[in-house]
């Protein structure tokens, strides 16, 4: 069965440092998807940054980029240069599979990222 | 371009009443997904439209139900409600590989 872990529940970190949120997941399909979120208190999940399982090269959008590590199943979230308005929680999420717009993901528990001025 | 959009944001019901909740996925999109979010459970999944079928479905009772409309909107049903049902409902629309989330809806259940 897929599984997400994230091991941090909860960061704390100085404005304008960067940042790595952890995510490890466990699948024995070899296709499958890679997703981070960004959940603020208002409950929207933010969509930020997607990996495929055989995408050559890690994905970058903006300031997030997804460090991919297949061999060690860990798909771990960068955010560079933090800004206050990063504070929310964050969610690495898997889907098994490839099928054309299949989306029945699985989560991992969060980590809230606090950012401080 | 228009979002995901659910309706209604916020509602509080008793229990054994049932529930609605609506879901409009971003023009295009023909994957509507459902989650149920808990601070107990954590995010968890429902259940998966693709035009008009059902082609996932989650671990959760038959009191939860879902159904698409031939314009790719989506309703989740829920009769007979009970607290352990509170929750922000999530749902989700995809057209290849990401998917995007809507505001979501909480419900309360009283």
């Amino acid at each position: 069965a897929q599984k997400i872990t994230q091991t941090q529940p909860g960061m704390f970190v100085q404005e304008k440092e960067a940042v790595t949120l952890d995510c490890t997941y466990d699948t024995s399909d070899p296709s499958y998807g890679l997703f981070w979120y960004k959940q603020p208190s208002s409950g929207e999940m933010i969509f930020l940054i997607y990996q495929g399982s055989y995408d050559q090269q890690n994905a970058t959008e903006g300031r997030y980029s997804l460090n991919f590590q297949k061999a060690r199943k860990s798909a771990n979230l960068v955010i560079s240069a933090s800004q206050l308005g990063d504070s929310a929680m964050y969610f690495c999420a898997m889907r098994e599979g490839v099928i054309q717009g299949a989306q029945k993901l699985v989560f991992g528990q969060g980590t809230r990222l606090t950012i401080n001025p | 371009k228009a979002g995901v959009t659910q309706t209604p944001r916020y509602l509080i019901k008793t229990r054994g009443q049932q529930v609605t909740l609506s879901c409009s996925p971003i023009s295009g999109h023909r994957s509507v997904s459902w989650y149920q979010q808990t601070p107990g459970q954590g995010l968890q999944f429902l259940f998966e439209y693709f035009s008009e079928t059902q082609r996932n479905k989650g671990n959760f009772p038959g009191r939860f139900s879902g159904r698409q409309f031939s314009n790719s909107r989506s309703e989740m049903n829920v009769s007979t409600l009970e607290l352990g049902d509170s929750a922000l409902y999530l749902c989700a629309s995809s057209l290849a590989s990401e998917a995007f989330f809507g505001q979501g809806t909480r419900l309360t259940v009283v």
